[in-house]
């Protein structure tokens, strides 16, 4: 699976929309891009994932560069509750594992 | 619906004890994953079940841990001659194939595992 690249740590405003991004540039035609959260305390939550077509559903969008090689997780109207390590990982989709790197501390505040 | 259970949620033993952890994952859900986090760490891949076999447990640090899901549901996560190294939350997680792909991971709570 390509290793994906993302900032240790991002500050948003309540209300304003958070953008994590994430560097894929070994990521090959076939593997998937997968954004998973984590609550403090609680277990890994999936919130999107796409291949090469931006993705939206009721938690965020995902944007996907054509080139495949970075790709941009938004929130569109962070709030506090969104305060959370999010992952970006990269894998095929037959297969089963997930491979976390060290992922974004997203801090929303008020 | 109920999602994937662990027990215990929080387990302290002492170094060189067995120990036992429990996942019950969503019903119906095929695929059962085992994965671990150290502290301020990511979650780190164990082993990954497909109904009762295990299909990947490149994972494992060592031959003192093991899985099994015997009848394609519960799994336990089994660990022989602790070490205070094992210290970590254990997380379960679970899935079910669409169009022919596992995309999203539902996770348990997971399981705090204190070796002292």
């Amino acid at each position: 699976d390509a290793k994906t690249t993302q900032p240790t740590s991002m500050d948003c405003a309540e209300g304003r929309a958070a953008n994590l991004p994430c560097n894929h540039s070994t990521i090959s035609g076939n593997e998937y891009v997968y954004w998973y959260r984590q609550i403090h305390s609680q277990g890994p939550q999936y919130i999107i994932h796409g291949l090469k077509n931006n993705e939206t559903n009721e938690m965020a969008s995902l944007i996907i560069t054509e080139d495949r090689k970075s790709s941009t997780l938004i929130l569109p109207h962070a709030t506090l509750r969104d305060t959370a390590v999010y992952y970006c990982i990269v894998r095929l989709g037959y297969t089963g594992k997930l491979i976390f790197g060290q992922g974004t501390t997203l801090q929303v505040k008020p | 619906g109920a999602g994937v259970s662990q027990t215990p949620s929080n387990k302290v033993t002492e170094k060189g004890k067995y120990v036992e952890l429990r996942c019950d994952p969503i019903s119906g859900h095929t695929a059962l994953y085992w994965y671990r986090q150290s502290l301020g760490q990511g979650p780190e891949f164990l082993i990954y079940f497909q109904g009762t076999g295990a299909a990947d447990d490149s994972g494992l640090p060592n031959d003192r841990f093991f899985a099994v899901r015997p009848e394609g549901s519960v799994s336990t996560l089994k660990i022989q001659r602790t070490e205070r190294g094992d210290s970590a939350v254990y997380l379960c997680a679970s899935s079910r194939k669409v169009a022919g792909s596992y995309n999203e991971q539902f996770f348990g709570p997971g399981t705090r595992l204190t070796v002292l």
